[in-house]
């Protein structure tokens, strides 16, 4: 079965660090990729997305999202987060000319000032 | 561009009655519009997708005769919560796509059901 997994629920940063969240798929053929955001009290809203092409993905606010197929991984990446990117992150995957699309469990960032 | 739009964004009800969520798009045409249900602490869980003029695609475990979904226009799609009782209470979130396969989904803000 298809499935998505993030391995951190709750990760806390201080401003100015660095993120990795990571993301596994479980997927067989070719797969499309995404992560979402989800800032408090908004809906979800894309960030990168993950088709062809270069596996490195740069998206909006300074992500970017690497896609090793070979690990099945598809993990989210900013150099430096700020106060502002406090949100919820979701990764989903969807098999290659197939709709759906499957979600991970979301992991909860909070970035402290 | 690409607004998803949903109402109401909360709706509280009595047990047995039905609610109607409604998901527009409002800047572009949504060949295919998706329902997901979201559990507190958890992650968006996929009940069907419905193609603008045919009948909704229902995942496994979720009942089409309790949710209606009715796609009848390229902008509209509404979800029905027939006979509603308290195990129902969740957030409901529509997204929209402009193509059948392999495209961006575009997210409604969602609808806090509560069946008291």
């Amino acid at each position: 079965a298809q499935s998505v997994s993030q391995h951190n629920h709750h990760v806390i940063l201080s401003e100015a660090a660095s993120l990795e969240l990571g993301c596994n798929y479980s997927y067989g053929g070719t797969v499309n990729l995404f992560w979402y955001v989800q800032y408090p009290g908004q809906h979800l809203q894309l960030l990168l997305k993950y088709f062809s092409g270069d596996p490195l993905v740069k998206g909006i606010k300074g992500f970017e999202a690497e896609f090793i197929k070979s690990k099945f991984s598809f993990n989210l990446r900013k150099p430096s987060v700020q106060w502002s990117d406090t949100a919820e992150y979701f990764c989903a995957a969807q098999g290659g000319g197939y709709q759906k699309v499957t979600f991970g469990t979301g992991t909860k960032l909070q970035v402290i000032p | 561009g690409a607004v998803v739009s949903q109402h109401p964004s909360r709706v509280i009800c009595k047990s047995g009655t039905s609610v109607k969520i409604e998901c527009r798009s409002l800047d572009f045409q949504a060949t295919t519009m998706f329902w997901y249900r979201q559990f507190p602490k958890q992650s968006l869980m996929l009940m069907a997708t419905s193609n603008e003029g045919s009948k909704a695609t229902y995942e496994q475990g979720v009942e089409k005769d309790k949710f209606l979904i009715n796609h009848a226009s390229l902008t509209l799609s509404t979800l029905t919560v027939t006979s509603a009782h308290p195990e129902d209470s969740s957030f409901y979130i529509c997204s929209a796509s402009r193509q059948r396969e392999g495209a961006e989904q575009y997210f409604g803000p969602g609808t806090r059901l509560t069946v008291t």
